[in-house]
């Protein structure tokens, strides 16, 4: 059973422009979200976080959005760069423990 | 400073085999939390570790098994491997049970192949 999901395995955005990146979840006791970014060959590492007590959270160019009523989140990416160019995990957690729950990932393209 | 470090990088081991994976803490954290990536998939809890007793366990077998020790660093032991068992082995650590605003640092992870 997915209760985090990634609708679209992959993305291509031009440098310069935004990327969104989607993630809905079906557990409403989630409260604590993070996107995590992975390049090959390593560890996911991670990006930004927001709690269900905001619906957006800013980071540099990174800001994630938060839609508890739909469940859904998102990743907004301005301006892409090519060294974005990574898989993208949302990740979840309810206040019943430190438990995560990833989604399947999307691929992020960046051409130059 | 180091990060998350996991050994071995890679391994192969044949079916009905038992294997270990080690992973050491970023230094400052207490608590290490054990992940399987499938091909194709999110990472999917194993385990968590903290004071050397497992705290919060996935939806995984009993084959499935850990340990912490007194310096934090930890291993996962997985018995009787089956085929379904190839996949990347993360290990990420945290300070105390309940993450920071930061999540967890994850190591490059172990990639266990079974034949």
């Amino acid at each position: 059973d997915q209760q985090v999901k990634q609708n679209s395995p992959s993305l291509s955005v031009q440098e310069g422009r935004i990327s969104i990146l989607n993630c809905d979840y079906t557990n409403s006791m989630f409260d604590y979200f993070l996107w995590y970014k992975k390049y090959p060959a390593e560890g996911p590492t991670f990006l930004i976080s927001i709690s269900s007590i905001k619906d957006k959270n800013e980071d540099g160019r990174f800001t994630v959005f938060l839609n508890k009523s739909a469940k859904h989140l998102s990743l907004h990416i301005v301006p892409s760069q090519p060294g974005d160019s990574a898989v993208y995990f949302c990740a979840a957690s309810a206040n019943t423990g430190n438990q995560f729950y990833f989604g399947t990932g999307t691929s992020l393209t960046v051409i130059p | 400073d180091a990060g998350v470090t996991q050994s071995p990088t890679h391994l192969i081991k044949t079916r009905g085999q038992q294997v270990t994976l080690r992973c050491s803490p970023k230094s400052g954290h207490d608590t290490v939390s054990w992940y399987q990536q499938a091909l194709g998939q999110g990472p999917q809890f194993i385990f968590q570790y903290y004071e050397e007793e497992e705290r919060q366990r996935g939806n995984f077998p009993d084959r499935f098994s850990g340990h912490q020790f007194p310096n934090y660093s930890s291993e996962l032991n997985v018995n009787a491997l089956l085929l379904g068992d190839s996949a990347l082995y993360l290990c990420a650590s945290s300070w105390g049970i309940y993450t920071s605003n930061y999540g967890y640092t994850f190591g490059s992870g172990t990639r266990l192949t079974v034949v």
